[in-house]
Protein backbone atom coordinates (compact mmCIF):
# COMPACT_ATOMS: atom_id res chain seq x y z
CA UNK A 1 0.00 0.00 0.00
CA UNK A 2 1.65 3.33 -0.75
CA UNK A 3 0.34 7.05 -1.04
CA UNK A 4 2.18 9.54 -3.62
CA UNK A 5 1.43 13.15 -3.38
CA UNK A 6 2.56 15.53 -5.47
CA UNK A 7 5.58 17.60 -5.00
CA UNK A 8 5.61 20.94 -2.93
CA UNK A 9 3.94 24.00 -4.34
CA UNK A 10 4.91 27.84 -3.97
CA UNK A 11 2.14 29.91 -4.90
CA UNK A 12 0.75 33.84 -4.64
CA UNK A 13 -2.18 34.92 -2.38
CA UNK A 14 -5.33 34.74 -4.99
CA UNK A 15 -4.04 32.12 -6.84
CA UNK A 16 -5.41 28.54 -7.07
CA UNK A 17 -4.08 25.47 -6.64
CA UNK A 18 -4.73 21.52 -6.78
CA UNK A 19 -2.57 19.14 -4.89
CA UNK A 20 -2.77 15.44 -5.61
CA UNK A 21 -2.80 11.58 -3.86
CA UNK A 22 -2.09 8.45 -6.07
CA UNK A 23 -2.94 5.52 -4.16
CA UNK A 24 -1.64 1.84 -5.44
CA UNK A 25 -1.36 -1.29 -3.65
CA UNK A 26 -5.08 -1.88 -2.84
CA UNK A 27 -8.62 -1.14 -4.61
CA UNK A 28 -8.75 2.61 -4.20
CA UNK A 29 -12.71 2.39 -4.28
CA UNK A 30 -12.72 0.93 -1.31
CA UNK A 31 -11.47 2.93 1.28
CA UNK A 32 -12.15 6.71 1.74
CA UNK A 33 -9.40 9.33 1.62
CA UNK A 34 -8.87 11.73 4.11
CA UNK A 35 -6.54 14.90 4.24
CA UNK A 36 -5.14 16.79 7.35
CA UNK A 37 -2.77 20.03 7.48
CA UNK A 38 0.13 20.44 10.02
CA UNK A 39 1.86 23.82 10.48
CA UNK A 40 5.43 24.15 11.56
CA UNK A 41 6.00 22.78 14.57
CA UNK A 42 2.05 21.91 15.31
CA UNK A 43 -0.60 19.37 15.64
CA UNK A 44 -2.51 17.58 13.35
CA UNK A 45 -5.36 19.22 11.56
CA UNK A 46 -8.23 17.46 10.38
CA UNK A 47 -9.59 18.48 7.11
CA UNK A 48 -11.90 16.31 5.57
CA UNK A 49 -12.56 12.97 4.07
CA UNK A 50 -13.72 11.81 0.91
CA UNK A 51 -15.28 8.25 -0.41
CA UNK A 52 -13.45 7.98 -3.96
CA UNK A 53 -16.43 4.93 -4.91
CA UNK A 54 -19.05 8.05 -5.01
CA UNK A 55 -17.20 11.26 -3.61
CA UNK A 56 -19.09 11.84 -0.70
CA UNK A 57 -17.26 14.22 1.40
CA UNK A 58 -17.35 15.24 5.15
CA UNK A 59 -15.41 18.45 5.81
CA UNK A 60 -14.04 20.03 9.41
CA UNK A 61 -16.11 22.78 10.05
CA UNK A 62 -12.50 24.82 10.01
CA UNK A 63 -12.10 24.12 6.93
CA UNK A 64 -15.09 24.23 4.51
CA UNK A 65 -15.48 26.81 2.37
CA UNK A 66 -12.29 27.06 2.21
CA UNK A 67 -10.57 23.95 0.28
CA UNK A 68 -12.21 21.48 -2.19
CA UNK A 69 -11.74 17.90 -2.35
CA UNK A 70 -12.61 15.46 -4.84
CA UNK A 71 -11.23 12.21 -6.48
CA UNK A 72 -10.88 10.17 -9.62
CA UNK A 73 -10.49 6.52 -9.00
CA UNK A 74 -10.12 5.68 -12.75
CA UNK A 75 -6.91 6.86 -12.02
CA UNK A 76 -6.66 5.91 -8.01
CA UNK A 77 -6.33 10.13 -7.05
CA UNK A 78 -7.50 11.97 -4.57
CA UNK A 79 -7.05 15.99 -4.98
CA UNK A 80 -7.40 19.01 -2.57
CA UNK A 81 -7.93 22.20 -4.12
CA UNK A 82 -8.36 26.10 -3.20
CA UNK A 83 -9.68 28.31 -5.75
CA UNK A 84 -7.88 31.57 -4.19
CA UNK A 85 -5.12 30.97 -1.58
CA UNK A 86 -4.36 33.38 1.23
CA UNK A 87 -0.93 34.60 2.90
CA UNK A 88 -0.05 31.91 5.46
CA UNK A 89 2.87 30.36 6.91
CA UNK A 90 3.99 26.88 4.81
CA UNK A 91 1.66 24.43 5.74
CA UNK A 92 2.29 20.30 5.27
CA UNK A 93 -1.05 18.66 3.62
CA UNK A 94 -1.13 14.96 4.10
CA UNK A 95 -3.35 12.40 2.51
CA UNK A 96 -4.37 9.43 4.27
CA UNK A 97 -5.84 6.06 3.98
CA UNK A 98 -9.00 6.57 6.42
CA UNK A 99 -10.80 3.13 7.94
CA UNK A 100 -14.18 4.37 8.45
CA UNK A 101 -17.22 2.78 10.57
CA UNK A 102 -20.37 4.25 12.29
CA UNK A 103 -18.29 6.04 15.20
CA UNK A 104 -14.65 5.29 14.06
CA UNK A 105 -12.38 7.01 12.18
CA UNK A 106 -8.99 6.23 11.81
CA UNK A 107 -5.88 6.28 9.01
CA UNK A 108 -3.70 3.45 8.66
CA UNK A 109 -1.97 4.63 5.94
CA UNK A 110 0.01 7.98 4.82
CA UNK A 111 1.30 9.74 1.83
CA UNK A 112 4.57 11.48 2.25
CA UNK A 113 3.00 14.76 2.69
CA UNK A 114 2.65 18.30 0.33
CA UNK A 115 4.18 21.70 1.44
CA UNK A 116 2.16 24.67 0.41
CA UNK A 117 3.86 28.21 0.91
CA UNK A 118 1.36 31.41 0.16
CA UNK A 119 3.66 34.37 -0.59
CA UNK A 120 3.48 37.45 -2.14
CA UNK B 1 -14.75 17.29 20.47
CA UNK B 2 -11.74 18.32 22.34
CA UNK B 3 -8.55 15.82 22.92
CA UNK B 4 -6.24 16.96 25.73
CA UNK B 5 -3.06 15.09 25.85
CA UNK B 6 -0.47 15.06 28.64
CA UNK B 7 2.21 15.84 29.72
CA UNK B 8 3.08 18.23 26.88
CA UNK B 9 6.89 16.93 27.27
CA UNK B 10 8.24 13.67 28.47
CA UNK B 11 12.34 13.03 29.35
CA UNK B 12 12.74 9.71 29.83
CA UNK B 13 15.91 7.71 29.06
CA UNK B 14 16.15 4.46 26.93
CA UNK B 15 14.74 1.25 28.68
CA UNK B 16 12.08 3.41 30.74
CA UNK B 17 7.98 2.76 30.78
CA UNK B 18 6.30 5.80 29.32
CA UNK B 19 3.13 6.55 29.94
CA UNK B 20 0.92 8.85 27.79
CA UNK B 21 -2.44 10.45 28.39
CA UNK B 22 -5.25 11.55 26.26
CA UNK B 23 -8.54 12.77 27.96
CA UNK B 24 -11.67 12.99 25.52
CA UNK B 25 -14.14 15.79 26.61
CA UNK B 26 -17.04 15.14 26.51
CA UNK B 27 -16.38 11.28 27.06
CA UNK B 28 -16.71 8.96 24.00
CA UNK B 29 -19.77 6.85 23.45
CA UNK B 30 -17.35 4.35 21.74
CA UNK B 31 -13.59 3.40 22.34
CA UNK B 32 -12.54 3.91 18.75
CA UNK B 33 -9.60 6.13 19.34
CA UNK B 34 -6.26 5.96 17.94
CA UNK B 35 -2.55 6.77 18.07
CA UNK B 36 0.24 8.27 16.01
CA UNK B 37 3.65 8.42 16.35
CA UNK B 38 5.51 11.43 14.18
CA UNK B 39 9.41 11.63 13.94
CA UNK B 40 10.89 14.95 12.34
CA UNK B 41 10.41 15.40 8.30
CA UNK B 42 8.23 12.25 8.45
CA UNK B 43 4.41 11.61 8.10
CA UNK B 44 2.53 9.85 11.27
CA UNK B 45 2.24 6.22 11.75
CA UNK B 46 -0.50 4.92 13.11
CA UNK B 47 0.31 2.76 16.56
CA UNK B 48 -3.20 1.73 17.95
CA UNK B 49 -6.59 1.96 17.11
CA UNK B 50 -9.79 1.06 18.86
CA UNK B 51 -7.97 2.47 21.71
CA UNK B 52 -6.29 -0.70 22.67
CA UNK B 53 -5.51 -2.65 19.09
CA UNK B 54 -2.12 -2.46 18.01
CA UNK B 55 -1.63 -1.75 13.75
CA UNK B 56 0.00 -4.08 11.56
CA UNK B 57 3.94 -4.71 12.32
CA UNK B 58 4.02 -2.34 15.52
CA UNK B 59 6.11 -4.03 18.14
CA UNK B 60 4.35 -5.09 20.93
CA UNK B 61 6.06 -2.98 23.34
CA UNK B 62 3.42 -0.28 22.19
CA UNK B 63 0.09 -0.64 24.13
CA UNK B 64 -3.32 0.97 24.32
CA UNK B 65 -5.90 1.13 27.45
CA UNK B 66 -9.02 3.17 28.32
CA UNK B 67 -12.27 4.08 27.73
CA UNK B 68 -14.75 6.88 28.43
CA UNK B 69 -12.71 10.28 28.55
CA UNK B 70 -9.29 8.63 29.85
CA UNK B 71 -6.70 6.68 27.63
CA UNK B 72 -3.36 5.53 27.86
CA UNK B 73 -0.66 4.51 25.74
CA UNK B 74 1.98 2.98 27.18
CA UNK B 75 5.38 2.43 26.05
CA UNK B 76 6.50 -0.74 27.94
CA UNK B 77 10.45 -0.25 27.54
CA UNK B 78 11.92 2.94 25.50
CA UNK B 79 14.09 2.25 22.31
CA UNK B 80 16.08 5.03 21.05
CA UNK B 81 13.56 5.36 17.60
CA UNK B 82 10.65 5.78 19.86
CA UNK B 83 11.93 9.00 20.95
CA UNK B 84 9.03 11.03 19.05
CA UNK B 85 5.84 12.94 19.54
CA UNK B 86 2.79 11.02 19.75
CA UNK B 87 -0.95 12.42 18.99
CA UNK B 88 -4.31 10.73 20.19
CA UNK B 89 -7.01 10.96 17.59
CA UNK B 90 -11.04 10.31 17.51
CA UNK B 91 -12.75 10.90 14.73
CA UNK B 92 -12.17 14.28 13.16
CA UNK B 93 -10.22 15.65 16.49
CA UNK B 94 -6.54 15.59 17.21
CA UNK B 95 -4.74 16.26 20.79
CA UNK B 96 -2.16 18.83 20.93
CA UNK B 97 0.77 15.72 20.63
CA UNK B 98 3.19 14.46 23.54
CA UNK B 99 6.86 14.72 22.85
CA UNK B 100 9.12 11.88 24.23
CA UNK B 101 12.66 13.26 24.72
CA UNK B 102 15.99 11.89 26.21
CA UNK B 103 16.52 12.56 29.01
Amino acid sequence: VQLVQSGAEVKKPGESLKISCRGSGYKFSDFWIGWVRQMPGKRLEWVGVIDPQDSDTRYSPSFEGQVTMSADKSIQTAYLEWSSLKASDPAMFYCARARVGISELYFDQWGQGTLVTVSS
Amino acid sequence: LVLTQSPDTLSLSPGQRASLSCRANPSLSSNYLAWYQQKPGHPPRLLIYAASRRATDIPDRFSGSGSGTDFTLTISRLEPEDFAVYYCQQSSSFGQGTRVEIK
